[in-house]
Order: C-alpha cells, then structure tokens, then sequence
C-alpha cells in the first residue's frame, strides 16, 4: 500500500534551518510528484511546491521562493523539503502529499502523516 | 492568482442533515482541476473528491461535488457521526492553492 512516512518534531531557533523528509513506500517514486503543504496551527493549508521525483524538477510558491528547497533521494524514494532563515511564522505543521498523476497539476491522493515544526527563541 | 473562497465558515448540523458546502472562484476554473479533502483534528486532509465530482478510492457514495466556472459545492447527502470535520476545495492549476475551509460540527 501506498505511504508517506514524514521526519519527527523539530523545534528551532529563529534563523535555523530544517530539513524535514518525506520516505515512500508501495509505488514507483519517479512516476509521481511530492507536494509540499503547511498549516500553522488553527489555520487553513498551504501550498509550498512540488517535486519531480525523475530529474528532480521544482516548482515553488512565489510566496516561497528563497526560502525553500526541494530535493530528492531516489535510490531511498524520499523526498526532502529544507526551510531556511526559519521565523516564528515558520511554525505550522508540514504534509508532503502525493501527486496522484505525473503532472504538477493534479491533486493530491496519499500525504504523510506531518511533521510538527516549532521555531522559538 | 485564483482566490477559493468557501462558506459558510462554520456549519451546524445533526447527525442524518444534509449538509451543503460552497467553494467560489474569483477565476473561472476548469472543473477538472478542482477537488475537495476532508481533515479532523490531529490528521493529514483525506481526498475525497477530484475533478469536481469524481470520488476518491474508498470515498462513500454520501458524498458528491458538482460544478463548473466559479460555483462549486460539496454535498453529503446525510451526515454520519464520522462526517464532522473541516472540509477543503483545492484548486490544482499551475499554482496549487486551498480555500479557507468550512467546519461541519455538530449542533
């Protein structure tokens, strides 16, 4: 069966950086995109950007540009997402979420589970 | 950018109400890039309907979209206890992007 397996809990300082990472397991990797999605807490979701697993392509928010990378691991079928210069708004929980076709534009049919990031002083 | 706005913000209903949720465009968007996901505290979203009105793997018949333009909406047709939740259009284009959500709780 098809899973997404996220990092744990991160608490960080601001200015810190993160990586926090994304293993698959139960389809080929290459043949879908990871997204990436955030919601700080009691709030809506938000799209990061996505990853082409097979060449590695990006594409991010605008809002985003800068300050996160998306990179990819496919001989362990885990995709990454780095946050940079982390801010208090930076808190907010991080889902990576399939692709459900090998398009930047289609929806997203399995996510990880979440990984709770914390940046305080 | 395609702003989703969805109402109301917060539904209260019982358990075997139909409940109707509405998800607006401020650009016209094609119906296949439209899809909605349900989320209860402490979960990831689970994908419910795609395509405007397609359901997902598993999603019971009890939930139905319809659709096209700008207009969209999510209807379950009678609510179980498990259906109580926030509820999420999603606009899949070029730049991805989600609606503010509307909470179904029980009154």
């Amino acid at each position: 069966q098809v899973q997404l397996v996220q990092s744990g809990a991160d608490v960080k300082k601001p200015g810190d950086s993160l990586k926090v990472s994304c293993k698959t397991s139960g389809y080929t990797f290459s043949d879908f995109y990871i997204h990436w999605v955030r919601q700080a807490p009691g709030q809506g979701l938000e799209w990061l950007g996505w990853i082409k697993p097979n060449g590695g392509g990006t594409s991010y928010a605008q809002k985003f540009q800068g300050t996160i990378t998306m990179t990819r691991d496919t001989s362990i079928n885990t995709a990454y997402l780095e946050l940079s210069s982390l801010q208090s708004d930076d808190s907010a929980m991080y889902f990576c979420a399939r692709g459900a076709y090998n398009s930047g534009k289609t929806h997203f049919d399995f996510w990880g589970q979440g990984t709770l990031v914390t940046v305080s002083s | 950018e395609n702003v989703l706005t969805q109402s109301p913000g917060t539904l209260s209903l019982s358990p075997g109400d139909r409940a109707t949720l509405s998800c607006r465009a401020s650009q016209s968007l094609s119906s296949s890039y439209l899809a909605w996901y349900q989320q209860k505290p402490g979960q990831a979203p689970r994908l419910l309907l795609y395509a405007s009105s397609s359901r997902a793997t598993g999603i019971p018949d009890r939930f139905s979209g319809t659709g096209s333009g700008t207009e969209f909406t999510l209807t379950i047709s009678r609510l179980e206890p498990e259906d109580f939740a926030v509820y999420y259009c999603q606009q899949y284009g070029a730049s991805p992007r989600f609606g503010g959500g509307t909470k179904v709780e029980i009154k």
